[in-house]
């Protein structure tokens, strides 16, 4: 019964791979973001999704490219990482209008790129 | 894009006493809201004021926003070790469709010591 999940919770890989993490709720919320957290916990904005459109796109490297493949789904593909994409990255979803605006954010997936 | 300050960035404390944070911001909002992350964790929505609100009270949370000087603060009251977490500040603009955005603070590092 979580509420917003991610897979993996942790991924070690090499420089210059391909890696995807995956997002789901439950919440039957509208829009899903993606966030990234660095060393010093600063959380910044990268993606956000509306009912499966993309809304916000903040200047993220086009190795970064979301998918939505429904509005229960948002997953993060990364091409050639980079040790500086080391970083936990938060999925959050939030329901579109209506007095509650919070976001609701999942576990993290800690990425560590060697 | 605004960014929120917090205030200070790290607060030890011994549990019974109370803890209070500061966020400052730059451009108009909708609201302003507080989460909480506890270590290695995602972010928890603790609560949210309104642009037209003052104070606004949760258990032993206690939130005040001025917005003459684009400032908030969270107090917590009698404190607990459970409360060790890092605590964020984060605001939802004013206009257009990226009300559904957040910026959040760099976020405010707090010990409870028991």
């Amino acid at each position: 019964d979580t509420a917003v999940s991610q897979t993996p919770k942790y991924l070690v890989t090499q420089m210059g791979n391909d890696k995807s993490i995956k997002c789901e709720q439950n919440l039957g919320h509208d829009t899903m973001y993606w966030y990234k957290q660095d060393s010093k916990k600063f959380l910044k904005i990268m993606f956000s999704y509306n009912n499966k459109e993309l809304i916000i796109n903040e200047t993220v490297p086009n190795r970064f490219s979301p998918k939505s493949p429904d509005k229960a789904h948002l997953n993060l593909h990364i091409n050639s990482l980079e040790l500086g994409d080391s970083a936990v990255y938060f999925c959050a979803s939030r329901r579109a209008g209506g007095v509650q605006e919070t976001q609701y954010f999942g576990p993290g997936t800690r990425l560590l790129v060697l | 894009s605004q960014q929120g300050e917090e205030d200070p960035q790290a607060l030890s404390i011994q549990e019974g006493e109370n803890a209070t944070m500061n966020c400052s911001y730059k451009t108009s909002i909708n609201n302003l809201q507080w989460y909480r992350q506890n270590s290695g964790r995602g972010l928890v929505h603790l609560i949210l004021i309104r642009s037209n609100e003052r104070e606004k009270h949760s258990g032993r949370l206690r939130v005040t926003l001025d917005t003459s000087k684009k400032s908030s603060s969270l107090l917590i009251t009698a404190s607990r070790a459970a409360d060790t977490a890092s605590y964020f500040c984060a605001t939802a603009p004013s206009k257009g469709t990226s009300g559904s955005r957040l910026t959040f603070g760099e976020g405010t590092q707090l010990t409870v010591n028991p």
